[in-house]
Protein backbone atom coordinates (compact mmCIF):
# COMPACT_ATOMS: atom_id res chain seq x y z
CA UNK A 1 0.00 0.00 0.00
CA UNK A 2 1.44 3.43 -0.91
CA UNK A 3 2.33 5.69 1.93
CA UNK A 4 0.92 9.70 2.04
CA UNK A 5 3.12 11.53 -0.66
CA UNK A 6 4.25 14.67 -0.92
CA UNK A 7 5.41 16.71 -3.01
CA UNK A 8 7.69 18.96 -4.08
CA UNK A 9 10.38 17.22 -2.18
CA UNK A 10 12.25 20.73 -1.64
CA UNK A 11 11.33 24.51 -2.31
CA UNK A 12 13.37 27.51 -2.61
CA UNK A 13 11.56 31.11 -2.50
CA UNK A 14 12.60 34.32 -2.30
CA UNK A 15 10.24 36.40 0.38
CA UNK A 16 6.85 37.49 -1.01
CA UNK A 17 6.34 35.47 -3.69
CA UNK A 18 3.73 32.81 -3.38
CA UNK A 19 4.45 28.83 -3.06
CA UNK A 20 2.03 25.17 -2.99
CA UNK A 21 2.44 21.75 -1.39
CA UNK A 22 0.47 19.40 -2.78
CA UNK A 23 -0.65 15.92 -0.42
CA UNK A 24 -1.96 12.52 -1.49
CA UNK A 25 -3.06 10.56 1.58
CA UNK A 26 -3.21 6.96 2.30
CA UNK A 27 -6.31 5.62 0.11
CA UNK A 28 -9.24 5.37 2.23
CA UNK A 29 -8.42 8.02 4.73
CA UNK A 30 -10.99 10.43 5.72
CA UNK A 31 -8.52 12.30 7.80
CA UNK A 32 -5.76 14.90 6.19
CA UNK A 33 -4.21 16.68 8.46
CA UNK A 34 -1.16 19.23 7.70
CA UNK A 35 1.79 19.64 10.24
CA UNK A 36 4.81 22.69 10.37
CA UNK A 37 8.13 21.80 11.97
CA UNK A 38 10.71 23.84 12.58
CA UNK A 39 14.29 22.76 12.90
CA UNK A 40 14.75 20.61 16.27
CA UNK A 41 10.77 21.06 17.05
CA UNK A 42 8.09 18.65 17.04
CA UNK A 43 5.19 18.86 14.51
CA UNK A 44 2.46 21.63 14.76
CA UNK A 45 -0.77 21.25 13.76
CA UNK A 46 -2.20 23.26 10.86
CA UNK A 47 -5.16 22.31 10.24
CA UNK A 48 -7.16 19.05 10.03
CA UNK A 49 -10.07 17.76 7.31
CA UNK A 50 -12.61 14.74 7.89
CA UNK A 51 -13.21 14.23 4.31
CA UNK A 52 -13.47 18.19 2.59
CA UNK A 53 -14.57 19.67 6.02
CA UNK A 54 -11.67 22.04 7.77
CA UNK A 55 -12.79 20.43 11.33
CA UNK A 56 -10.14 22.75 13.01
CA UNK A 57 -7.96 25.48 11.54
CA UNK A 58 -7.11 27.36 14.67
CA UNK A 59 -3.69 27.11 14.25
CA UNK A 60 -3.74 28.32 10.94
CA UNK A 61 -2.40 31.97 10.34
CA UNK A 62 -5.56 32.81 7.89
CA UNK A 63 -3.96 36.32 6.49
CA UNK A 64 -1.10 34.07 4.63
CA UNK A 65 -2.40 30.77 4.62
CA UNK A 66 -5.20 29.06 2.78
CA UNK A 67 -5.91 25.48 2.43
CA UNK A 68 -8.44 23.32 0.44
CA UNK A 69 -9.29 19.37 -0.13
CA UNK A 70 -11.56 18.99 -3.15
CA UNK A 71 -13.24 16.10 -3.08
CA UNK A 72 -12.03 14.77 -0.37
CA UNK A 73 -9.18 12.78 -1.45
CA UNK A 74 -6.07 15.27 -1.96
CA UNK A 75 -4.67 18.47 -0.52
CA UNK A 76 -3.19 22.28 -1.29
CA UNK A 77 -1.59 24.01 1.13
CA UNK A 78 -0.38 27.56 0.06
CA UNK A 79 0.91 30.58 1.27
CA UNK A 80 0.78 33.87 0.11
CA UNK A 81 3.01 36.00 0.46
CA UNK A 82 5.93 33.86 2.17
CA UNK A 83 7.79 35.63 4.93
CA UNK A 84 11.46 34.32 6.19
CA UNK A 85 10.07 32.99 9.15
CA UNK A 86 7.89 30.13 7.69
CA UNK A 87 10.76 28.14 5.87
CA UNK A 88 10.61 24.68 7.94
CA UNK A 89 8.89 20.98 6.89
CA UNK A 90 5.40 21.02 5.88
CA UNK A 91 4.08 17.77 6.88
CA UNK A 92 0.87 16.08 5.64
CA UNK A 93 -0.66 13.18 7.60
CA UNK A 94 -3.67 11.12 7.19
CA UNK A 95 -5.36 8.34 9.34
CA UNK A 96 -8.57 6.40 8.70
CA UNK A 97 -10.95 8.26 11.17
CA UNK A 98 -10.33 11.15 13.61
CA UNK A 99 -10.39 9.56 16.83
CA UNK A 100 -7.61 7.99 18.71
CA UNK A 101 -6.13 6.96 15.30
CA UNK A 102 -2.70 6.36 14.00
CA UNK A 103 -1.39 9.11 11.67
CA UNK A 104 0.79 8.07 8.73
CA UNK A 105 3.17 10.96 7.95
CA UNK A 106 4.29 12.09 4.39
CA UNK A 107 8.20 13.15 3.75
CA UNK A 108 7.42 16.46 3.54
CA UNK A 109 8.57 19.59 1.99
CA UNK A 110 11.33 21.52 3.01
CA UNK A 111 10.77 25.08 2.29
CA UNK A 112 13.60 27.67 2.24
CA UNK A 113 12.84 31.06 2.26
CA UNK A 114 15.27 33.42 1.48
CA UNK B 1 -0.09 22.38 26.00
CA UNK B 2 2.59 20.93 24.45
CA UNK B 3 4.02 18.22 26.82
CA UNK B 4 7.76 18.45 28.09
CA UNK B 5 9.71 15.31 27.19
CA UNK B 6 12.84 14.12 28.94
CA UNK B 7 15.53 13.47 28.66
CA UNK B 8 16.21 15.92 25.92
CA UNK B 9 19.20 13.43 24.44
CA UNK B 10 20.63 10.21 25.30
CA UNK B 11 23.50 7.71 23.92
CA UNK B 12 23.55 4.22 24.85
CA UNK B 13 26.07 1.31 23.53
CA UNK B 14 23.91 -1.29 21.89
CA UNK B 15 21.80 -3.80 23.94
CA UNK B 16 21.57 -0.69 26.58
CA UNK B 17 17.98 -0.01 27.64
CA UNK B 18 16.06 3.49 27.70
CA UNK B 19 13.45 4.85 28.91
CA UNK B 20 11.98 8.14 27.88
CA UNK B 21 9.23 10.49 29.61
CA UNK B 22 6.04 12.11 28.32
CA UNK B 23 4.54 14.75 30.45
CA UNK B 24 1.18 16.72 30.41
CA UNK B 25 -0.06 19.58 32.26
CA UNK B 26 -3.51 18.53 30.53
CA UNK B 27 -5.92 14.90 31.01
CA UNK B 28 -4.96 13.07 28.29
CA UNK B 29 -6.98 10.97 26.19
CA UNK B 30 -4.31 9.24 24.44
CA UNK B 31 -1.03 9.57 24.15
CA UNK B 32 1.10 8.54 20.17
CA UNK B 33 5.04 7.86 20.06
CA UNK B 34 6.81 8.13 16.72
CA UNK B 35 10.57 7.94 15.33
CA UNK B 36 11.59 10.07 13.05
CA UNK B 37 15.38 9.75 11.75
CA UNK B 38 17.09 12.84 9.89
CA UNK B 39 15.08 14.37 6.74
CA UNK B 40 12.84 11.42 7.05
CA UNK B 41 8.77 11.45 8.32
CA UNK B 42 7.78 10.56 11.82
CA UNK B 43 7.43 6.59 11.82
CA UNK B 44 4.56 5.54 14.25
CA UNK B 45 5.39 3.29 17.07
CA UNK B 46 2.22 2.85 19.12
CA UNK B 47 -0.53 4.65 20.57
CA UNK B 48 -1.74 4.50 24.22
CA UNK B 49 -5.36 5.06 25.58
CA UNK B 50 -6.55 6.48 29.03
CA UNK B 51 -6.83 3.31 30.85
CA UNK B 52 -3.08 2.65 31.69
CA UNK B 53 -2.84 -0.41 29.55
CA UNK B 54 1.18 -0.87 28.58
CA UNK B 55 1.52 -2.01 24.97
CA UNK B 56 4.28 -2.87 22.89
CA UNK B 57 6.15 -5.54 20.63
CA UNK B 58 9.39 -7.05 20.31
CA UNK B 59 11.36 -4.88 22.35
CA UNK B 60 9.86 -1.44 22.34
CA UNK B 61 6.95 -1.23 24.77
CA UNK B 62 5.37 2.08 26.40
CA UNK B 63 3.03 2.86 29.38
CA UNK B 64 0.56 5.41 30.15
CA UNK B 65 -0.37 6.83 33.36
CA UNK B 66 -3.63 9.27 32.94
CA UNK B 67 -3.66 9.77 36.55
CA UNK B 68 -0.51 11.50 36.22
CA UNK B 69 -0.69 12.61 32.38
CA UNK B 70 2.59 10.44 31.81
CA UNK B 71 3.39 8.33 29.22
CA UNK B 72 7.01 6.33 29.41
CA UNK B 73 8.54 4.44 26.32
CA UNK B 74 11.16 1.61 26.69
CA UNK B 75 13.39 0.45 24.48
CA UNK B 76 14.89 -2.74 25.37
CA UNK B 77 18.49 -3.80 24.06
CA UNK B 78 18.90 -1.21 21.75
CA UNK B 79 19.88 -1.36 18.61
CA UNK B 80 21.72 0.69 16.00
CA UNK B 81 18.22 1.20 14.15
CA UNK B 82 16.82 2.83 17.12
CA UNK B 83 18.95 6.08 16.80
CA UNK B 84 16.33 8.85 16.26
CA UNK B 85 14.29 11.20 17.70
CA UNK B 86 11.35 10.53 19.59
CA UNK B 87 8.30 12.10 19.67
CA UNK B 88 5.86 11.79 21.85
CA UNK B 89 2.26 13.20 20.87
CA UNK B 90 -0.80 14.21 23.34
CA UNK B 91 -4.76 14.36 22.26
CA UNK B 92 -6.19 16.06 24.63
CA UNK B 93 -9.85 15.30 23.79
CA UNK B 94 -9.73 12.34 21.31
CA UNK B 95 -10.26 14.72 18.33
CA UNK B 96 -6.90 13.34 17.40
CA UNK B 97 -5.29 17.03 17.52
CA UNK B 98 -2.03 16.01 18.55
CA UNK B 99 0.49 18.20 20.60
CA UNK B 100 4.22 17.13 20.13
CA UNK B 101 6.63 17.34 22.48
CA UNK B 102 10.01 18.58 21.66
CA UNK B 103 11.73 14.82 20.74
CA UNK B 104 14.13 12.89 22.42
CA UNK B 105 17.24 11.97 20.64
CA UNK B 106 18.43 8.89 20.98
CA UNK B 107 21.66 7.79 19.68
CA UNK B 108 22.65 4.22 19.76
CA UNK B 109 26.61 3.25 20.09
CA UNK B 110 28.41 -0.08 18.73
Amino acid sequence: EAGVVQSPRYKIIEKKQPVAFWCNPISGHNTLYWYLQNLGQGPELLIRYENEEAVDDSQLPKDRFSAERLKGVDSTLKIQPAELGDSAVYLCASSLVGSADTQYFGPGTRLTVL
Amino acid sequence: QQPVQSPQAVILREGEDAVINCSSSKALYSVHWYRQKHGEAPVFLMILLKGGEQKGHEKISASFNEKKQQSSLYLTASQLSYSGTYFCGTDQTGANNLFFGTGTRLTVIP
